[in-house]
């Protein structure tokens, strides 16, 4: 059974940081891409960012260019989300999904950004 | 970036009925479009991929067709457990991005 699990979330300051964890079992994790998908209280899915199989291809949404780095380690099985600069719009559940399709999904992890 | 528009934002429903929502794109994708389907508090649940594929233990009263800029996605005979929010999701470039969703409702 495909499992994605999300950890790290909390509640920070603004312009504070955190690190999201998703660890992958169930599939072999160093063939599928993975991505960051978020969603502010009771509005729509959000993209964030994208990292390759590999780890050598990453994208970004606009909003968080230069303040979230995506990363992964295989090994691990394991994927991040180092967060700094939070400002309040960042306040949101973070999931991670395999694939490009989106194929399975974590349970999520709450971020919440005090200002 | 690529805009997607989905139609009807929301609809109510009864059991029973056949729902249909439709996805526009502002530019084609071909056929690199996902269908999830999210309860309150819960997570996202794939339905389709690739326009028309069924994700495995996804029932079949589920379908998706369209390829190029649009999109639909059908429910055949409406079930209790299908009152949720419905997105499409587009893969064929970066940024990626999310339709605005169709909450399905009972009425």
């Amino acid at each position: 059974e495909v499992q994605l699990v999300e950890s790290g979330g909390g509640l920070v300051q603004s312009g504070g940081s955190l690190r999201l964890s998703c660890v992958g079992s169930g599939f072999s994790f160093n063939d599928y891409s993975l991505t960051w998908v978020r969603q502010a209280p009771g509005k729509g899915l959000e993209w964030v960012s994208y990292i390759s199989s590999g780890g050598g291809t990453i994208y970004y949404r606009d909003s968080v260019k230069g303040r979230f780095t995506i990363s992964r380690d295989n090994a691990k099985r394991s994927m991040y989300l180092q967060m700094s600069s939070l400002r309040a719009d960042d306040t949101a559940v973070y999931y991670c999904a395999r694939g490009a399709e989106l194929l399975d999904w974590g349970q999520g992890t709450l971020v919440i950004v005090s200002s | 970036d690529i805009q997607m528009t989905q139609s009807p934002s929301s609809l109510s429903a009864s059991i029973g009925d056949r729902v249909t929502i439709t996805c526009r794109a502002s530019q084609g994708i071909r056929n690199s479009l996902a269908w999830f389907q999210q309860k309150p508090g819960k997570a996202p649940k794939s339905l389709i991929y690739a326009a028309s594929t069924l994700q495995r233990g996804v029932p079949s009263r589920f379908s998706g067709s369209g390829s190029g800029t649009e999109f639909t996605l059908t429910i055949t005979s409406l079930q209790p457990e299908d009152f949720a929010t419905y997105y499409c999701h587009p893969y064929s470039d970066f940024p990626r991005t999310f339709g605005p969703g169709t909450k399905v409702d009972i009425k």
